[in-house]
């Protein structure tokens, strides 16, 4: 089973702040890196689908870097607002794995008014 | 409008009953999966469907059994075998590949 760790685990932010977290994975056999938003009473839903070293994506204010080689995934949030709380779920895929997603344990963001 | 369904919202058993939870999608996805979700804890994987008639076991598959007979459905059943079956039980699909997954909006089961 593959190893996904998040951090930090919970945030809690002013709006207007800027704000980042982490996603580490095991770089071997890496394959793809997903991040989802999680917001209170609905479904997961997809951010960033990320396959290649030095990848960079971005949506709306939202952006997330990947580095396969040390493993690790940073996403961005600038300029928080309310509405962007939620728990940022991150999952790895390695070409070892039948090609299933492997989840952190997710980053829950609190922006505050 | 395209997106899984799952049913009930929430579902409340007797310790020692068996439990079938529903997931249906009408995105015409070839690909299926059930996880369970505890405080604290990723998204585990429980079963998996690449295609119909056919499923593989996630990470905890113990105590828990489904089937594929149709693409669009992929029911979960919850055994008396499964020894903490408590936790919130989510269903997804995807094309494929690298593509990433949609999800249901989740069945709470609690077991008294």
């Amino acid at each position: 089973i593959l190893n996904v760790e998040q951090s930090p685990q919970s945030l809690h932010v002013q709006e207007g702040d800027s704000t980042n977290f982490t996603c580490s994975f095991p770089s071997s056999n890496f394959y793809a890196l997903h991040w989802y938003r999680w917001e209170t009473a609905k479904s997961p839903e997809a951010l960033f689908v990320m396959t290649l070293n030095g990848d960079e994506k971005k949506k709306g204010r939202i952006s997330a870097t990947l580095n396969t080689k040390e493993g690790y995934s940073y996403l961005y949030i600038k300029g928080s607002q309310p509405e962007d709380s939620a728990t940022y779920l991150c999952a790895s895929i390695s070409s070892g794995s039948a090609r299933q997603l492997t989840f952190g344990s997710g980053t829950q963001l609190t922006v505050l008014p | 409008d395209g997106g899984i369904t799952q049913s009930p919202k929430y579902l409340f058993r007797k310790e020692g009953q068996n439990v079938t939870l529903s997931c249906e999608q009408n995105l015409n996805h070839d690909a299926m999966y059930w996880y369970r979700q505890d405080p604290g804890q990723g998204l585990r994987l429980i079963y998996y469907s690449q295609i119909v008639n056919d499923f593989q076991k996630g990470d905890i598959a113990e105590g828990y059994s489904v089937s594929r007979e149709k693409k669009e459905s992929f029911p979960l059943t919850v055994t008396s075998a499964q020894k903490n079956p408590t936790a919130f039980y989510l269903c997804a699909s995807t094309r494929g590949g690298r593509n990433e997954q949609f999800f249901g909006p989740g069945t709470r089961l609690t077991v008294l």
